[in-house]
């Protein structure tokens, strides 16, 4: 069966600090994969999609980027932290666009 | 413009009581429909999914949804909440690009 892990749970960093969060993928083979943030009281935002290694498209400019450097593995980083970053990220995968999604259990950012 | 509107920000029922909550889409083809449930702190589970066919879709843990085309909804019931129920509540829909578009939430309270 299939299963997403996604790490860390929890994260507290201070404004300027640089971020990576990973999430990974187990039991399937060319994944779609997608990066979303959810603010407090809202929805989720699209942040990142990939079709394939290498391939990310963004959908909001931001102070983050994502990268997949491993078929089934996908990372969201950024260089210098701003407080507004702060918010639950959360991964998930889908086998195709127009199937449903599979989400990791998030990470809660907090930015100090 | 593409959109997904829950108009229940909170709602509020008593265990046993029956459910609805609602959802409304904005596209003119037929859409990918989906209800997620997402506990606090903790990611996404699908309760159910529509792409086609009966408009009457049953899902996991009791839950069930109707399309209705006419009215562009995707309405989640139960017909007797259960205390563990309580949760965020969020709808999702596919649009032709690689973007799966999300509800607010809405944030179901169960009274003993």
């Amino acid at each position: 069966s299939q299963t997403i892990h996604q790490w860390p749970a929890t994260l507290v960093q201070p404004v300027g600090s640089p971020l990576s969060l990973e999430c990974t993928v187990e039991g399937t083979s060319n994944p779609n994969l997608y990066w979303y943030r959810q603010a407090a009281g809202r929805g989720l935002q699209l942040l990142f999609y990939s079709i394939g290694i290498g391939q990310i498209s963004s959908e909001v400019p931001q102070n983050l980027s994502a990268s997949r450097p491993q078929d089934r593995q996908f990372i969201l980083s950024s260089k210098k932290l701003l407080l507004s970053d702060s918010g639950f990220y959360l991964c998930a995968w889908s086998v195709r666009i127009h199937t449903e999604a599979f989400f990791g259990q998030g990470t809660r950012l907090t930015v100090v | 413009a593409q959109s997904v509107t829950q108009p229940d920000i909170h709602i509020t029922v008593s265990e046993g009581a029956s459910l609805e909550l609602r959802c409304n889409y904005s596209y003119g083809a037929t859409p990918y429909l989906f209800w997620y449930v997402q506990s606090p702190g903790q990611g996404l589970q699908l309760l159910l999914k529509y792409f086609s066919g009966d408009t009457l879709v049953q899902g996991i843990k009791g839950f069930e949804a109707e399309f209705k085309r006419s009215q562009s909804s995707f309405n989640l019931r139960k017909p007797s909440v259960h205390w563990s129920d309580a949760a965020e509540y969020f709808c999702a829909v596919w649009y032709n690009n690689n973007d799966m578009r999300f509800g607010a939430g809405t944030r179901l309270t169960v009274k003993p």
